[in-house]
């Protein structure tokens, strides 16, 4: 079946700096894309999607470009700060499934 | 503005006991899904909902068990608990529909141990 693959973690970083979480996938067909974020004792909330190549999904900072020629959807970040220290999740749409990839902590230091 | 609420969010269990996790959304949603979340495998699926009094299997369906009966309810059941299914767990919901893009609502978590 479908699947995404994102780089492991854990990340640390110092505020300011620029972020990136990489996530490729396998599909058959375009399934939409998703970025998902897990602050500290939550459940999951989405962060940006694209649901189509050339697509790019961006919100508070985050950006993540659908790219069909190398199956990725990379989430990247120019300053990040403490508040953005987080659990972050690659997904794609397969069917009526969401199919995540295992998730990459990031912790920001002031 | 309740949207995905989950009960108990912590629960102890023993080997051999049973117990049910129940979901509720009040966002008339279709589709529920319960996923078990584990240090340094993500978010799996254990079994989902497309319908009231429908339900399917996921990747790691064995030792669970669900019901949909009422639209806005998704339990999950486990009749005898291993320490293997110590774990978190998420249940989810999404409206259906052709255009809709499949963005997932969670609650907050259910955080079972299994001694």
């Amino acid at each position: 079946g479908d699947s995404v693959t994102q780089m492991e973690g854990p990340v640390t970083l110092s505020e300011e700096a620029f972020l990136t979480i990489n996530c490729t996938y396998t599909a058959t067909g375009y399934p939409s894309l998703f970025w998902y974020v897990q602050y500290p004792g939550e459940g999951l909330q989405l962060l940006l999607k694209a649901t189509k190549a050339d697509d790019k999904g961006s919100n508070k900072g985050f950006e993540a470009t659908y790219r069909k020629e190398t199956t990725s959807f990379h989430l990247e970040k120019g300053s990040v700060q403490v508040s953005d220290s987080a659990v972050y999740f690659c997904a794609l749409r397969d069917d009526y499934k969401l199919s995540f990839g295992a998730g990459t902590t990031v912790t920001v230091r002031a | 503005n309740a949207g995905v609420t989950q009960t108990p969010k912590f629960r102890v269990l023993k080997t051999g006991q049973s117990m049910t996790l129940l979901c509720a959304q009040d966002m008339n949603h279709e589709y529920m899904y319960w996923y078990r979340q584990d240090p340094g495998m993500g978010l799996r699926l254990i079994h989902y909902s497309v319908g009231e009094g429908t339900t399917a299997k996921g990747e790691v369906p064995d030792g669970y068990n669900v019901s949909r009966l009422k639209k806005q309810n998704f339990l999950l059941g486990l009749e005898s608990a291993a320490p293997s299914q110590t774990s978190v767990y998420f249940c989810a919901s999404r409206k259906a529909g052709p255009k809709n893009t499949g963005e997932l609502f969670f609650g907050e978590g259910s955080r079972l141990t299994v001694l």
